[in-house]
């Protein structure tokens, strides 16, 4: 149980277009989101928190405007990079905290690579 | 402000050997530590966790990690390594009190020789 699944796995997108990354808890419930980037050879950083019904809390740094959240459902969360460039080209994986779970357990996603052109 | 450093980048141990794999951190509040792995093309799993209970940690595969304050470590290790073990290993620290925030280390990537 407790399986998290993200797609697309891979995209290499021009730049100027804008990519959309869903983040899906198969198996439960997921009040809180969060979603991370890593670069090479670096970890992972958190990007924003997102709850169901409600508006995403960016981290410092991160332009809201840029990196599009939405969690409409207990199941799904997107990532929207707006007007892709190549300096956004990372790895973003996505995680689901489990509603009614013990507190601070989140379960990942397998992750996004993408490539701007 | 809350960090965590992985002291090797990479770690080659022999099947069968142990393993130790080296994590020590900062923080302004009394921590929630993990260990999580992950294996290629899979989603980060969680090894262990510390939340101030014990401070000998024991989590899935035979991994085993010890919070020490006074050394500000929380390093993980497993008596006996099996070919299954390769892959990266992170170091987590969680920043807010309900553990939401985590801070990743840089990781360590672990390789396992027959």
């Amino acid at each position: 149980g407790a399986v998290v699944s993200q797609h697309p796995s891979r995209v290499i997108c021009k730049s100027g277009t804008s990519v959309k990354i869903e983040c899906r808890s198969l198996d439960f419930q997921a009040t809180t989101m969060f979603w991370y980037r890593q670069f090479p050879k670096q970890s992972l950083m958190l990007m924003a928190t997102s709850n169901e019904g409600s508006k995403a809390t960016y981290e410092q740094g991160v332009e809201k405007d840029k990196f599009l959240i939405n969690h409409a459902s207990l199941t799904l969360s997107t990532l929207t990079v707006t007007s892709a460039h190549p300096e956004d080209s990372s790895f973003y994986i996505c995680s689901a905290g489990r509603s009614g779970g013990p507190d601070n357990e989140q379960f990942f996603g397998p992750g996004t690579r993408l490539t701007v052109l | 402000a809350q960090s965590v450093t992985q002291l090797d980048s990479h770690v080659s141990v022999s099947e069968g050997t142990p393993v130790l794999l080296r994590c020590n951190y900062s923080s302004s509040y009394s921590p929630s530590l993990f260990w999580y792995v992950q294996h290629p093309n899979k989603g980060l799993q969680l090894l262990l966790k510390y939340t101030s209970a014990a401070t000998l940690v024991k989590g899935i595969n035979g991994f085993e990690a010890e919070f020490k304050k006074s050394e500000t470590s929380f390093h993980l290790t497993k008596p006996s390594a099996h070919m299954s073990d390769a892959a990266e290993y992170f170091c987590v620290v969680s920043w807010d009190r309900y553990g939401n925030k985590l801070v990743f280390g840089a990781g360590t990537i672990l390789r396992v020789k027959s």
